[in-house]
């Protein structure tokens, strides 16, 4: 099965919250992180958390990871148009030497 | 923020051709990956690399070759294009931190 899953497919109004899911299988997992991908652009890092925390709260953005049962979410306030884009959730494991695994994306709509 | 350089940027090339898409970073990271993206889907690793002389193949099948001569370059070629290349390929880069830096893509489409 996947590694790390992500719903693949998100609509909101514009104004309203937003909660983007990621759930990840290895317990290992020390850092996990939200990229944000626009149309024709590479990937922007959001924000990451380590795995000692349960939250982390930057601006709109509010990251809240549940150890437990291997879930992160990404909870962006007042969405705007302008978030409309492809957000990945990933992790790295272990020492960190190894490549980030990446789940497939969820598409955000902001709905005007 | 990182200084991630791919170039070029857009690359409309003909079958049996051979394609070198260039990345180039300034932070000195060690750590340099290649991903392939189809339009809106999720990534695959196609190569990485832990500094130089140093590269392996990633989780996905592919055709291409790498090299790291030296820390600020991580050339991917295509030996001979087919339009199954046709996609968006992403450099990016990794210190010693825990963050991943992405370039801006390079779109090939292949006729």
């Amino acid at each position: 099965g996947e590694d790390v899953e992500q719903s693949l497919f998100l609509s909101v109004r514009e104004g309203d919250s937003s909660v983007i899911n990621c759930t990840y299988t290895d317990s290992s997992s020390t850092y996990l992180y939200w990229y944000k991908q626009e149309p024709g652009a590479g990937l922007q890092l959001l924000t990451y958390i380590f795995s000692n925390m349960d939250m982390k709260q930057d601006q709109r953005l509010t990251v809240l990871l549940n150890k437990k049962d291997k879930h992160l979410s990404l909870r962006i306030a007042d969405t705007q148009t302008g978030d409309s884009a492809i957000y990945f959730c990933a992790e790295i494991r272990n020492s960190g030497n190894t490549p980030l695994v990446f789940g497939k994306g969820t598409r955000l709509s902001v709905i005007a | 923020e990182a200084d991630i350089y791919q170039t070029p940027r857009y690359l409309v090339i003909g079958t049996g051709k051979k394609i070198t898409l260039e990345c180039s970073q300034t932070m000195g990271h060690d750590k340099m990956y290649w991903y392939q993206q189809d339009p809106g889907m999720e990534l695959h690793l196609i190569h990485y690399s832990y500094g130089v002389n140093s590269t392996e193949k990633g989780d996905l099948s592919s055709e291409s070759t790498v090299s790291r001569i030296r820390t600020e370059h991580f050339p991917l070629t295509l030996e001979s294009a087919r339009p199954s290349h046709t996609s968006q390929y992403l450099c990016a880069t990794r210190g010693s931190g825990e963050t991943q830096y992405f370039g801006p893509g390079t779109r090939l489409l292949v006729l």
